[in-house]
């Protein structure tokens, strides 16, 4: 498809296992970002990459938490030893070089459940 | 500390009447605001956006209104239709960079036919 994509849709995991969440970007965009969205909350900033620059850490809220961007493309978060505050909406986005708030394109979201 | 605050969780409103959704920042540094609308299992879609230097810009049925003396931005739509039932979040930015915006909670509106 030309929008970006997200998988899995629907994840449900038992507190403490790991938890990978994929991202494909749209063909050609050089900046990827993830967002979360907890229950009742904004979209909450976690992670931002652009081209080959060193990626932008710093919204997010653990060291369990990490994230790649493999050959400038796909990415992957990962999150470690899930917790129950981990359940939440994690939205990837993507854009063009620069951002520009009319060019950032947002998946359909994974949506993470920890039991 | 929320810094981008939608303090109405929800609104309806009848149709052909104007839906007015609002949104308060607390953070002077914001210079770029934006409206971004939800529709269920789908990713935020930009909707309408304003710079600091203007007080309203105006897309077709949707207006958005920026009071930077009291923090306040609001988005107006008229005629409200039932397709834009949806949820509308507000998000802000300093200098257009996406590692600083900022996103409110989110308005569920809800347009009656």
């Amino acid at each position: 498809g030309a929008g970006v994509s997200q998988s899995p849709s629907n994840k449900v995991t038992e507190k403490g296992k790991d938890v990978e969440l994929r991202c494909d970007p749209i063909s050609g965009h050089t900046a990827l970002y993830w967002y979360r969205q907890s229950l009742g909350q904004g979209l909450e900033f976690l992670i931002y990459f652009q081209g080959n620059s060193a990626p932008d850490k710093s919204g997010l809220p653990s060291d369990r938490f990490s994230a790649e961007r493999t050959g400038g493309s796909v990415s992957t978060l990962t999150i470690q030893r899930t917790q129950q505050e981990d359940s939440a909406v994690y939205l990837c986005a993507s854009s063009l070089k620069t951002f520009s708030g009319n060019t950032i394109y947002f998946g359909e979201g994974s949506w993470l459940t920890v039991v | 500390d929320q810094q981008v605050k939608q303090n109405s969780p929800s609104l309806s409103v009848q149709e052909g009447r104007i839906s007015i959704l609002n949104c308060d920042y607390t953070n002077s540094m914001f210079d770029y605001f934006l409206w971004y609308k939800k529709y269920p299992a789908e990713g935020p879609t930009f909707l309408i956006s304003i710079s600091s230097i203007k007080d309203k810009n105006e897309d077709g049925r949707f207006t958005v209104f920026l009071n930077k003396s009291a923090k306040h931005l609001s988005l107006h739509i008229v005629p409200s239709q039932p397709g834009d039932s949806a949820v509308y979040f507000c998000a802000a930015s300093v200098s257009g960079s996406a590692r600083q915006l900022t996103f409110g909670s989110g308005t569920q509106l809800t347009v009656l036919p």
